[in-house]
């Protein structure tokens, strides 16, 4: 079955470390995303990637790095420079243009200690 | 700028209604619409391109007014099975595809 895989589902890290979350996905999706949720915030977005080798900051890119090495893999990592990293982050994915949704992956809980 | 929904909450028992709306400060291309159980990934419901478009997914529909850059999701004859976090994606002309969310508005549907 198709569908995006982020781990692993819980992180916990210490503070002043550089975390990297996983983001994989095998439905031929050009685009992705990276949000982050907060209680009561919404999603929002940090990176977006609508083709290999390129991506974008978003919202809220401080203190987050990206790559897109490959069309299935867009990791996102965590760095120390990002003052608030305990979260919950979600990645997605969709076809490039068109009238579709997102597919989003289950998330990654970092709690940063 | 971030879309506002409101209610940010609602209760129902089995059966009632709901509406949520979702109201942007900008043009819109689009508007989608999204639902989040508790600790889960958030489950596409549908996506309203034209003014006025109006979707059903089961009983729960939506409309699009494009002039008043607002979109409004309608849930009919509950089911305990709606309960969830509702959030409202919009993406505005010139965007590349990106969506800014709403905050959500919590429904819980009750017996």
């Amino acid at each position: 079955d198709g569908g995006i895989t982020q781990s692993p589902k819980y992180l916990f890290r210490k503070e002043g470390q550089n975390v990297t979350l996983s983001c994989e996905q095998n439905l031929n999706h050009d685009a992705m995303y990276w949000y982050r949720q907060d209680p009561g915030q919404g999603l929002r977005l940090i990176y977006y990637s609508q083709i290999v080798n390129d991506f974008q900051k978003g919202d809220i890119a401080e203190g987050y790095s990206v790559s897109r090495e490959k069309k299935e893999s867009f990791p996102l990592t965590v760095t120390s420079a990002q003052k608030n990293p305990t979260a919950f982050y979600l990645c997605a994915s969709s076809i490039d243009g068109g009238p579709y949704g997102y597919t989003f992956g289950s998330g990654t809980r970092l709690t940063v200690v | 700028q971030q879309p506002v929904q409101s209610p940010q909450a609602v209760i129902l028992r089995e059966g009632e209604d709901a509406v949520i709306n979702c109201s942007s400060s900008k043009a819109l291309y689009s508007v989608h619409w999204y639902r989040q159980k508790h600790g889960e990934a958030p489950v596409f419901l549908m996506i309203l391109l034209k003014g006025g478009e109006q979707k059903g997914h089961e009983k729960i529909s939506a409309s699009f007014n494009e002039k008043k850059q607002q979109s409004s999701l309608y849930l009919t004859a509950s089911q305990l099975s709606y309960s969830g976090t509702y959030f409202c994606g919009t993406e505005v002309r010139g965007s590349q595809g990106n969506l800014i969310f709403g905050k959500g508005t919590k429904l819980s549907v009750k017996p």
